[in-house]
């Protein structure tokens, strides 16, 4: 089983939709949930962390399930410059290193 | 808003060569860290670095790669003999580790191509 996995999509949706994106971990010790974009050869940059209370910024709800080992990324309102590759990361149990998903393609058209 | 650097942005090298890549992290950040991405794949953690000694490697990083804190601010990665397969991203990062969930942030990169 994979550390983590995620639907590679792509996503393509119209701007203005709502688009959801999924993913679940194998390691049920992570401690650490965060969601990155990465632009094409770009850098990952960080979008947010992820909380077992659910957070908000914006536009974007990061909600985290540790019973399911599963964390979500829900995109409201789309807009054509969130048209990225969405990675899902997570922390290691005793470890900061991250473990990254090979991420979700998301294309938003006008 | 401060953010890690990385030198150079593009390095072609010949199979066998030496090559140093070269970060500049975040100025109060205390761990630093090297992923690469090979073109099409995921990120993949290759070593952390704290406190001017590794603390953690994958088994990526072996005995052809090393780290170095040479001063106060740069920190960098050391390929002695390059394969092809060693072409790809390399992305330095830093982070805070107990300050804001160890959330890291990425350098631009350097692309590393091995002929």
């Amino acid at each position: 089983r994979k550390e983590v996995e995620q639907d590679p999509g792509p996503f393509n949706v119209p701007e203005g939709a709502t688009v959801a994106f999924n993913c679940t971990y194998s390691n049920s010790a992570s401690q650490s949930f965060f969601w990155y974009r990465q632009d094409c050869r770009k850098e990952p940059k960080l979008l947010m962390s992820v909380y077992s209370s659910g957070n908000e910024d914006g536009r974007f709800t990061a909600q985290l399930n540790r019973a399911s080992q599963y964390i979500s990324l829900l995109i409201r309102d789309s807009k054509l410059s969130d048209s990225a590759t969405y990675l899902c990361v997570v922390s290691g149990d005793s470890s900061y290193k991250l473990i990254f998903g090979s991420g979700t393609r998301l294309l938003v058209r006008p | 808003e401060p953010e890690v650097t990385q030198t150079p942005s593009h390095q072609v090298t010949q199979m066998g060569q030496e090559v140093i890549l070269r970060c500049v992290p975040i100025s109060n950040h205390l761990y630093f860290y090297w992923y690469r991405q090979i073109l099409g794949q995921k990120v993949e953690f290759l070593v952390s670095f704290y406190n001017n000694e590794i603390s953690e490697k994958s088994e990526i990083f072996d005995d052809q790669f090393s780290v170095e804190r040479p001063d106060g601010s740069n920190f960098t990665l050391k390929i002695r003999s390059t394969k092809l397969e060693d072409s790809a991203m390399y992305f330095c990062a830093s982070s805070e580790p107990g300050l804001r969930n160890n959330e890291q942030f990425f350098g631009p990169g350097t692309r590393l191509t091995v002929l």
